[in-house]
């Protein structure tokens, strides 16, 4: 079974722009979590979507919004961005409920 | 506070040797995991915690949920060991919602 896919692995933006990445999750599993991993904060939970709903959502502003597709493919999308903003973003999928997470490779984001 | 505290945040071993890692939390919880991330960025489930004890190959995780206690041991420790390993936990009230610890960077010597 393939693993969870994030696309692109790297990107580099310069404030203001807006950004858009994507998540494919293993075949069969309808949850996507985001999560930004930082130097500073470490690893912080941005939202969840199940079968296409937002399930929940962490401390992070109204620039930060995902979707999520009924192939449960998932995309999130950061809008003017910030220099803080650079981090490692991760998703990860599961089949719902308290169960192992697997997570994707990440994509590594440089806001310049 | 933070909700989830490990110890120690830095930990240096000789290969061959037991080492365990503790993680501490203050809430409710359904789920504990504990996460390897190796240079790279990317992270394996190791675990998923709700009581007891699991075991896989050399690596053992408990949890105590009265006292609020996880702890991640790894027997015979080897150099590919080396990584950074992370608490979380998903707490009762805030349904998927996982609260990480800052994670413990490991690192094992030949």
């Amino acid at each position: 079974k393939a693993g969870v896919t994030q696309t692109p692995r790297y990107l580099i933006k310069t404030r203001g722009q807006q950004v858009t990445l994507s998540c494919s999750p293993i075949s069969g599993h309808r949850s996507v979590s985001w999560y930004q991993q930082t130097p500073g904060q470490g690893l912080q939970f941005l939202f969840e979507y199940f079968s296409e709903t937002q399930r929940n959502k962490g401390n992070f502003p109204g620039r930060f919004s995902g979707r999520q597709f009924s192939n449960s493919r998932s995309e999130m999308n950061v809008s003017t961005l910030e220099l803080g903003d650079s981090a490692l973003y991760l998703c990860a999928s599961s089949s719902g409920g308290p169960s192992t997470q697997y997570f994707g490779p990440g994509t590594r984001l440089l806001v310049l | 506070k933070n909700e989830v505290e490990q110890s120690p945040q830095n930990l240096t071993a000789q290969e061959g040797e037991f080492i365990t890692i503790n993680c501490s939390y203050s809430v409710g919880i359904s789920a504990l995991h504990w996460l390897q991330q190796h240079p790279g960025g990317g992270i394996v489930s190791l675990f998923m915690l709700s009581s007891g004890k699991k075991k896989h190959g050399r690596l053992i995780a408990t949890i105590n949920i009265q006292e609020k206690h996880s702890s991640l041991h790894i027997t015979a420790s080897h150099p590919r060991d080396s990584a950074v390993y992370i608490c979380a936990v998903r707490s009762e009230t805030s349904g998927s919602r996982l609260t990480f610890g800052e994670g413990t960077q490991l690192t094992v010597n030949p």
